[in-house]
């Protein structure tokens, strides 16, 4: 079984500031790490993925994470916001083996301010 | 390329009704996802198809839910019938399905079912 915990249900941030998402997950296996966004009235879309290899991962619209083996976690940040950012962001994980099987998480609301 | 097309966006039913929902994945994408997204929370699965065949279906409740994926392409999503605890977002998603490993889901703007 495997289970993901977003720290933080809602992060407000002034324009241009840096922001960090957090997530947690527990798996007794070898995992894939997701990253998505939903927009209002959309679907989600992947931000990025973290299959193996480097622990930092690089994704869309100017979004990195980190995954952390040791800690378990998979932080999501961006150096410099916009307002357009302003979203919902769902944490992810699957087994190492199926990415079709992918427990989310309760999504973090990120709110950018001018 | 069109993206996941879902319908209907809304719908309001009454409970005991029964509802439909209806997905046309991208072209080409051969594993088909149904979610549920209640208020505040993440998606759960309740589905997934490789082609037609039901491959994990364990979270759908199959007393009053079921869902059909004839000739592989589009889904239908049917309760029946309703109660007031389904209300909630239902998302569909596909994917290429040529590694599970690498696949990428892309996901439907998802229909809006509030039962009264």
């Amino acid at each position: 079984a495997q289970s993901v915990t977003q720290l933080d249900s809602q992060v407000p941030v002034f324009e241009e500031a840096p922001v960090e998402l957090r997530c947690n997950y527990s798996s007794s296996v070898s995992v894939y790490l997701f990253w998505y966004v939903q927009y209002p009235n959309q679907g989600l879309q992947l931000l990025l993925k973290y299959l193996s290899g480097s622990t930092l991962v690089k994704g869309i619209n100017g979004f990195e994470a980190e995954f952390n083996k040791s800690q378990t976690s998979f932080h999501l940040r961006k150096p410099s916001v916009h307002i357009s950012d302003t979203a919902e962001y769902f944490c992810a994980v699957s087994p190492g083996t199926n990415a079709g099987k992918s427990t989310f998480g309760d999504g973090t609301t990120l709110t950018v301010k001018p | 390329e069109a993206g996941v097309v879902q319908s209907p966006r809304y719908k309001i039913i009454e409970k005991k009704q029964p509802v439909a929902f209806w997905c046309n994945p991208i072209s080409g994408h051969n594993t088909l996802y149904w979610y549920r997204q209640n208020l505040g929370q993440g998606p759960e699965l309740l589905i997934r198809y490789e082609n037609e065949e039901a491959v994990d279906d364990s979270q759908l409740p199959k007393d009053r839910f079921s869902a059909e994926r004839l000739k592989g392409v589009d889904s239908t999503l049917k309760i029946q019938p309703a109660e007031l605890g389904d209300s909630a977002v239902y998302l569909c998603a596909s994917s290429l399905g040529l590694s599970r490993g690498t696949d990428t889901q892309y996901f439907g703007p998802g229909t809006r079912l509030t039962v009264l």
